[in-house]
């Protein structure tokens, strides 16, 4: 079992409308979580970190934590063709400093 | 402007013949660390380094090696590379335990 796993997709959602990304962990000792976006051949951006379960909201996104499911979402609100990405869930794993990275979810928000 | 400079962006060498990736912050961070990414398995870490001198093995460290002799530098070295670690590498750091600066990235082929 992946330390930290994603549905690879493609998602797709239409403009404006409410993209929710999921991803699972299996490490239940790991307490950071972190959702990037990468655009194809870029670097990833940090888009939101989230420590405790619960919402945590900053403009159009929102990360959800579960710890007790041990899983992580964000819903992007109003999506816009430019939100189209790969979306990367991460999480501090093995107890220490190691960040371990979701294989990620290609979202597509179509016209 | 703040920023994680890697050098070179891109590189194509023969398999055995060592190379040297370099990676440098002017933030100050404490925290640095090496990624690769490759298609259908994400961003992996290689190594991290919390502080001069103290370095730690990610998920993937196996023919590479790391060093962090001053703050604002860490290379990744590949003593003899192979074929295998053709990939897009990554160096990100930042003050604490959320990665949010990331290099532009360096493409790497081993022929």
């Amino acid at each position: 079992q992946k330390e930290v796993e994603q549905n690879s997709g493609p998602l797709s959602v239409p403009e404006g409308a409410i993209a929710s990304l999921n991803c699972t962990y299996s490490d239940r000792g790991s307490q950071s979580f972190f959702w990037y976006r990468q655009y194809s051949g870029k670097s990833p951006e940090l888009i939101m970190f989230i420590y405790s379960n619960g919402d945590k909201e900053d403009g159009r996104f929102t990360a959800q934590l579960n710890k007790a499911s041990q899983y992580v979402s964000l819903l992007i609100r109003d999506s816009q063709p430019s939100d189209s990405a790969t979306y990367l869930c991460a999480a501090f794993t093995g107890g220490g400093n190691k960040l371990t990275f979701g294989t990620g979810t290609q979202l597509k928000v179509e016209l | 402007e703040a920023q994680v400079t890697q050098n070179p962006r891109y590189l194509i060498t023969v398999t055995g013949k060592k190379l040297t990736v370099t990676c440098s912050q002017n933030m100050n961070h404490e925290y640095m660390s090496w990624y690769r990414q490759d298609p259908g398995l994400g961003l992996r870490q290689i190594y991290y380094s919390m502080n001069v001198e103290v370095t730690d093995k990610g998920d993937v460290p196996e023919g590479y090696k790391v060093s962090r002799k001053e703050k604002r530098n860490f290379p990744l070295i590949l003593e003899s590379p192979s074929p295998n670690q053709t990939s897009l590498y990554f160096c990100a750091s930042s003050p604490n335990l959320v990665i949010a600066f990331f290099g532009q990235g360096t493409r790497l082929t081993v022929v």
